[in-house]
């Protein structure tokens, strides 16, 4: 059972500081998506893969976040510096053609 | 643009019941998709249902239906015979098919589904 798993599941750090957060996607999967979920905001895009190539950052605040795709089997969203109005689920999701995306689990992030 | 609109921030059933839920879009491209997704307490988002905006045939999946509407942009998700396990959030999301290949999603929908 192929699942998009993410890593941390929970992160609680104090602003300021660094936090990175990594995906695997679903094997043979060659399009990669970062969202991030908030009660004000909702579910919206951060960043988007497509073989490992960014194809659209615009949702992401640049000055802080970056995202990357180092090989097929990872793809990590960083923020640094973290302030507290990052605190969000973070999902990441993968897929393959225009008819599917699979969520991983989440990573839950608290910055204090 | 695209957009999607939830117009119902809750509902209320009873089990065993049929539920719809409601969902419009708005696009001016002419090939695109529709997904749902279930957002149960524990913060997943699962994969339910996709239509086409090509596919002649309404979606099905086991007790999961999409009943859509190209004319009136709507793309409606019915659940038959509910059961306690659908109490969730449901999302409502459109992608393009060609090009940027991103999901939109709506504000969703809080099902509760009463004994």
């Amino acid at each position: 059972d192929a699942r998009v798993t993410q890593t941390p599941r929970h992160k609680v750090t104090e602003m300021g500081q660094e936090v990175t957060m990594r995906c695997q996607p679903i094997l043979g999967h060659n399009t990669v998506f970062w969202y991030r979920q908030t009660m004000m905001q909702g579910l919206e895009l951060l960043a988007y893969f497509r073989n490992r190539a960014p194809l659209d950052d615009s949702g992401m605040p640049k000055d802080r976040f970056s995202a990357e795709m180092p090989d097929a089997t990872l793809a990590t969203l960083k923020i640094q510096p973290s302030e507290p109005r990052d605190s969000a689920v973070y999902f990441c999701a993968s897929g393959l053609g225009a008819s599917e995306q699979y969520f991983g689990p989440g990573t839950r992030l608290t910055v204090t | 643009a695209q957009k999607i609109t939830q117009t119902q921030p809750g509902m209320f059933v009873q089990e065993k019941e049929a539920v719809t839920l409601d969902c419009t879009y708005d696009t001016s491209d002419q090939s695109y998709g529709l997904f749902w997704y279930k957002q149960p307490s524990s913060g997943e988002m699962i994969f339910l249902i996709y239509q086409g905006s090509y596919d002649e045939q309404n979606a099905t999946e086991g007790r999961y239906s999409l009943n859509f509407q190209k004319a009136r942009k709507s793309a409606n998700l019915v659940i038959s015979a509910s059961q306690l396990g659908d109490s969730a959030m449901y999302f409502c999301a459109m992608i393009k098919r060609e090009g940027a290949q991103k999901l939109v999603f709506g504000q969703g929908t809080r099902l509760t589904i009463n004994p």
